[in-house]
């Protein structure tokens, strides 16, 4: 059974730089496309982009690309969302979630909320 | 830029019908989109309930369907019970690793 762990809690001000992790445990992990999805308080989900931890191919939806950096290191299994100078803006529910091959989102982390506000 | 349009909520009665659809700005969603659809109630993580367009996930009860109406993606529940109140969301493959979610529809049972 895959399951995701996500770093805890951040609290930053704008202008900090904030990477967040997902660590994933199961069969053969490394062959899973991981996604980042956000959910903002008061709307609806968000798809972010995916990384595939094997060889770390990423896609960015147009609406994140430029604005974070999604990475992975497969020898620990993990997937990372980075920012260099967050806003306020970015305040928000990050979830993590692995894409089978049927094209969805099986398995999903926790969640790591993000604050930032000066 | 893509938009993938939900009602933003519904209402059903309890033991009522409801079907909530997913559309596309420009053309018809298809099953080549593969549409899925999720559950998210406050505080907690979205569960999957559908995939490939009407493949219920494991533990989702069959009163749940999924399937494909007219130009939209469409979910139906049928005998909606009180838990089924939730916010509920479809995804949509755009092609080359990129996905689209829904606005997302909340929906009352009352």
């Amino acid at each position: 059974e895959v399951q995701l762990v996500q770093s805890g809690t951040e609290v930053k001000k704008p202008g900090d730089s904030l990477k967040i992790s997902c660590q994933g445990s199961g069969d053969s992990f490394t062959n899973h496309w991981i996604a980042w999805v956000r959910r903002m308080p008061g709307k609806g989900l968000e798809w972010m982009g995916i990384i595939y931890l094997r060889d770390s191919d990423t896609r960015y939806s147009p609406s994140f690309q430029g604005q974070v950096t999604i990475s992975a290191d497969k020898s620990i299994s993990s997937a990372y969302l980075q920012w260099n100078s967050l806003k306020a803006s970015d305040s928000a529910m990050y979830y993590c979630a692995t894409k089978t091959p049927g094209e969805y989102f099986q398995h999903w982390g926790q969640g790591t909320l993000v604050s930032v506000s000066s | 830029q893509t938009v993938v349009t939900q009602e933003p909520s519904f209402s059903v009665s309890p033991g009522g019908t409801v079907t909530l659809t997913c559309a596309l700005s420009s053309g018809s969603v298809s099953t080549s989109y593969h549409p899925s659809w999720y559950q998210q109630t406050p505080g907690q993580i979205p569960r999957t309930l559908m995939y490939r367009t009407n493949v219920r996930s494991a533990g989702v009860p069959d009163r749940f369907t999924g399937s494909i109406l007219g130009n939209k993606a469409a979910l139906t529940i049928t005998g909606a019970q009180a838990d089924d109140e939730s916010d509920y969301y479809c995804a949509l493959y755009m092609g080359s690793g990129i996905w689209v979610f829904g606005g997302g529809t909340k929906l009352t049972v009352l």
